[in-house]
């Protein structure tokens, strides 16, 4: 019940193209959903979050979709560029205080120029 | 610069030998916390802090200690217990009356030989 499920695995684009990653989760205690950014050798960093309130969210190219009756919540990189080549995680947390995030195994995204 | 950081970013470690991971932060953030990052699958919880003196296992804790002697240092003790230990271990921070967000470290490899 504490698992995000994440697909898919890798992902090649050409640039210009919008990759669209997919997150399920099982746990209705969620309520912070974050997308976070990797590049080889690196730690991640936040891209964008949602909280379950919305159904979308926008922030410049980067788009989060969430259905909560579906419990899934998804990623779309508008415009891809080459540089948003990385491995991309999707996250939860619950509404206790501790803020700890569970994560899916990652998505490696391929933006070809 | 505030930031969070590990060291070393890369460790060999014979078998039955423990070794201890660095995190300092100076964001004066309340919360600390430990992942292993292993391909294909997502950064896994070992161990979390809230406050100085307390801590929590996550969900590998199996052959790990911590400490959290200071609200600016979370070290982590990867212990001859530790059936594979090879890894990327990623430390973060966050700010409990903040947004959620965890601030990652860039890493620290560890290799057993």
């Amino acid at each position: 019940q504490q698992q995000v499920k994440q697909s898919p695995q890798s992902l090649i684009v050409q640039k210009g193209g919008i990759p669209i990653i997919n997150c399920a989760y099982e746990n209705t205690a969620f309520d912070y959903f974050p997308w976070y950014q990797q590049f080889p050798g690196k730690g991640p960093a936040l891209l964008i979050a949602i909280r379950p309130d919305v159904s979308e969210k926008k922030e410049g190219r980067f788009t989060i979709s969430f259905n909560k009756s579906a419990k899934q919540f998804s990623l779309h990189i508008m415009d891809s560029q080459p540089g948003d080549s990385a491995t991309y995680f999707c996250a939860a947390s619950g509404m206790d205080s501790s803020y700890k995030l569970i994560f899916g195994s990652g998505t490696r995204l391929l933006v070809r120029p | 610069d505030g930031g969070i950081t590990q060291s070393p970013k890369y460790l060999f470690r014979k078998e039955g030998q423990n070794v201890t991971l660095s995190c300092e932060q100076n964001l004066n953030h309340d919360a600390m916390y430990w992942y292993r990052q292993d391909p294909g699958q997502g950064l896994r919880l070992i161990y979390y802090s809230q406050i100085v003196n307390d801590f929590q296992k996550g969900d590998i804790a199996e052959g790990y200690s911590v400490s959290r002697e200071k609200k600016e240092s979370f070290p982590l003790t990867v212990t001859s217990a530790q059936k594979n230990p090879t890894a990327f271990y990623l430390c973060a921070s966050t700010n409990l009356a903040g947004t959620g967000e965890l601030f990652f470290g860039e890493g620290s490899r560890l290799t057993v030989l």
